[in-house]
């Protein structure tokens, strides 16, 4: 079955505590990204990459970072967590370069950072 | 600055009705068009995707598009209250691999 999948679903951690959210996809897309979703904010992009060992910036990526070593991972990494990174997380995926951009949705992980 | 804009709602349609949700976006370059479904705690579920102007339908779906206007509209036929859910439209602006996503409209049918 073609599917993003994230783990950890839910996260309870304290401030500072660093922590690694994975993510991994089977359909051998080539863009893989992350997003926040805040209530009134609606979903605004972390991070992304295009490729192995290709990443950049989006729209919040301050306190997050990220690494693309294999084509299928894409873990987000929060060094020193903070309470206002308390969130719904998601990673999606898509192929790239075909002028279409359908991205697939993991099934969020909730982070709540006290 | 590239938007893509939609009214929060909540809308509240009958079940057997039309509902019809409507996105804007600011900027031309644009050049393709999708709507996601998201139910509460759930992950957003691509619906319908365009990318000419026109309509394009699915089912009880259908998607309308017009780059004249930057408008792009999402249309359920027979709302059923399975529909009841947040729907996010999202813009692919030409050149960048980037999703742009308006906050959703919170869709609710009516028994």
């Amino acid at each position: 079955e073609a599917q993003v999948t994230q783990n950890p679903r839910y996260l309870i951690t304290v401030t500072g505590k660093k922590l690694t959210v994975t993510c991994s996809q089977n359909m051998n897309h080539e863009y893989m990204s992350w997003y926040r979703q805040d209530p009134g904010l609606g979903l605004r992009q972390i991070y992304y990459s295009m490729n192995v060992e290709v990443t950049d910036k989006g729209d919040v990526p301050e306190g997050y970072k990220v690494s693309r070593k294999e084509k299928r991972n894409f873990p987000l990494i929060l060094e020193s967590p903070s309470p206002n990174q308390t969130s719904l997380y998601f990673c999606a995926s898509s192929r790239a370069g075909q002028g279409h951009y359908e991205q697939y949705f993991g099934p969020g992980t909730r982070l709540t950072v006290t | 600055q590239k938007e893509v804009e939609q009214n929060s709602g909540p809308l509240s349609v009958p079940e057997g009705a039309i509902a019809s949700l409507n996105c804007t976006y600011s900027d031309r370059v644009s050049q393709s068009f999708f709507w996601y479904r998201q139910y509460s705690g759930k992950s957003p579920e691509l619906i319908m995707s365009i990318y000419s102007n026109g309509d394009k339908e699915d089912g009880r779906f259908t998607a309308q598009l017009n780059k004249a206007s930057q408008y792009v509209s999402l249309l359920i036929r027979d709302s059923q209250p399975s529909d009841s859910a947040t729907y996010l439209c999202a813009v692919n602006y030409r050149g960048n691999e980037k999703l742009t996503f308006g906050t959703g409209t919170r869709l609710t049918i009516i028994p």
